[in-house]
């Protein structure tokens, strides 16, 4: 089993749209989680930490579910920006943070 | 700009050459990544600095893969006798110590062996 989990896609949706991402992970002891979103042959850029509360920022919401050890990632209103894929990640690391990547989710948004 | 810089942008050696790639990290970042992607993957974690030791290596690493931070500040990634599968993007990022552990990475090389 990986130890993050994701849907490759891609997703296609129009603009306007609202779409969701799921990821889930195997190591019950990690620590934080954060969504990365990377454009084609571009570094991973940090889009937001993910927080046991939830937390949003401005369009992106962001849930934790340590129980089921289950992450999800909102995009609401979708803009043709938004076309990238987008990398779960996990903070596995004890005493030093070793960033653990899903395959990440390719979103399409078009006209 | 003060975000990470890495040196080169591309590489492309012949199987069995030596190559040698440079990360700056964010000036008051002392700890250090690099990490490795390939297509269709994500990045998956090679080594960690944090200042001038070098505190975790991935079973990745192999022998022919070494890595420096001499004075806590840039990082070398060097490769001897390179492969066709070493072929990928070799990512770096730095962080701050503590916090959640955010990382931010540089553009990344790419590197092609022929």
């Amino acid at each position: 089993r990986k130890e993050v989990e994701q849907d490759p896609g891609p997703f296609n949706v129009p603009e306007g749209a609202t779409v969701a991402f799921n990821c889930t992970y195997s190591n019950s002891a990690s620590q934080s989680f954060f969504w990365y979103r990377q454009d084609c042959r571009k570094e991973p850029k940090l889009l937001m930490s993910v927080y046991s509360s939830g937390n949003e920022d401005g369009r992106f919401t962001a849930q934790l579910n340590r129980a089921s050890q289950y992450i999800s990632l909102l995009i609401r209103d979708s803009k043709l920006s938004d076309s990238a894929t987008y990398l779960c990640v996990v903070n596995e690391g004890t005493g030093f943070q070793k960033l653990v990547f899903g395959t990440g989710t390719r979103l399409l948004v078009s006209p | 700009d003060t975000g990470v810089s890495q040196n080169p942008r591309h590489k492309i050696t012949k199987r069995g050459q030596n190559v040698t790639f440079r990360c700056d990290p964010i000036s008051e970042h002392n700890r250090l990544y690099w990490y490795r992607q390939t297509l269709g993957q994500g990045p998956e974690f090679l080594t960690y600095f944090q200042n001038e030791a070098q505190l975790e290596k991935s079973r990745l690493l192999s022998d022919r893969f070494s890595a420096e931070r001499p004075k806590g500040s840039f990082s070398t990634l060097e490769i001897q006798r390179t492969e066709q599968g070493d072929s990928a993007m070799y990512l770096c990022a730095s962080s701050r110590g503590g916090g959640r552990g955010e990382q931010y990475f540089g553009p990344g090389t790419r590197l092609t062996v022929t």
